[in-house]
């Protein structure tokens, strides 16, 4: 049974400062997906990777991939105010073939403050 | 109407009343799914349908009775409830089962009293 698990579950920052969300999953997959949701909003689509290797950057978030390691980050450099909200990481249950059915983690909910 | 909409935004209903949620996509797409979201529990998938036919039953309770009648149209019918049921339902949709990316659509905020 697939488990992803995200850390910290909290995350409080100064803006300015840089840091890194963990998402570790327990078997083998080659999609991973990183999603941002506002309060009473629904869940935006920040990332999508698909290779061991894969980083993919949106201004100051970074993705990275690593599958050996089952483990993604999301970096977040010098943040702003913008950019509080609840991050989740995805992972697709398929390998080799996806079968669609995510298995999300509990999510980072991020403030930034001034 | 663009993306994924759904109806109502909000529900408060009695456990033994009988409601339904709606799913409409918009752009074209042949799956669609249903998740639950509890304030203390992961994102939780619940049904996929592709092509109008259902893929995925995620060991969910038969109070909750999904229905597809096409690809642009998916509800959530519900009956004698419990309280912990109370979450945020989220419809998604993607080109096909499995496709790459799944959008999602604003939610419906459910309360069972």
């Amino acid at each position: 049974e697939l488990k992803v698990e995200q850390n910290p579950l909290f995350l409080s920052m100064q803006e300015g400062k840089n840091y890194t969300i963990y998402c570790n999953y327990s078997t083998t997959s080659d999609r991973l997906y990183w999603y941002r949701q506002d309060p009473g909003k629904s869940l935006e689509s920040l990332f999508v990777l698909l290779s061991n290797g894969a980083v993919k950057q949106e201004g100051r978030l970074m993705a990275s991939l690593d599958t050996k390691a089952r483990l993604s980050t999301l970096h977040i450099t010098a943040a702003v105010h913008d950019l509080s909200a609840t991050y989740f990481c995805a992972v697709d249950e398929g390998y080799g073939g996806s079968q669609g059915n995510l298995i999300f983690g509990k999510g980072t909910k991020l403030s930034v403050k001034p | 109407e663009t993306g994924v909409t759904q109806t109502p935004r909000h529900l408060v209903m009695g456990m033994t009343n009988k409601k339904s949620l709606k799913c409409e996509q918009h752009l074209g797409h042949n799956a669609m799914y249903w998740y639950k979201q509890s304030a203390k529990k992961p994102l939780e998938l619940m049904f996929v349908y592709n092509f109008k036919e259902q893929t995925e039953n995620n060991s969910v309770p038969s109070r909750f009775s999904p229905e597809c009648p096409n690809s642009s149209h998916l509800f959530l019918h519900l009956h004698t409830l419990q309280p912990e049921d109370s979450a945020l339902y989220l419809c998604a949709s993607s080109q096909t089962q499995g496709a790459r990316e799944q959008y999602f659509g604003p939610g419906t905020r459910l309360t069972v009293t």
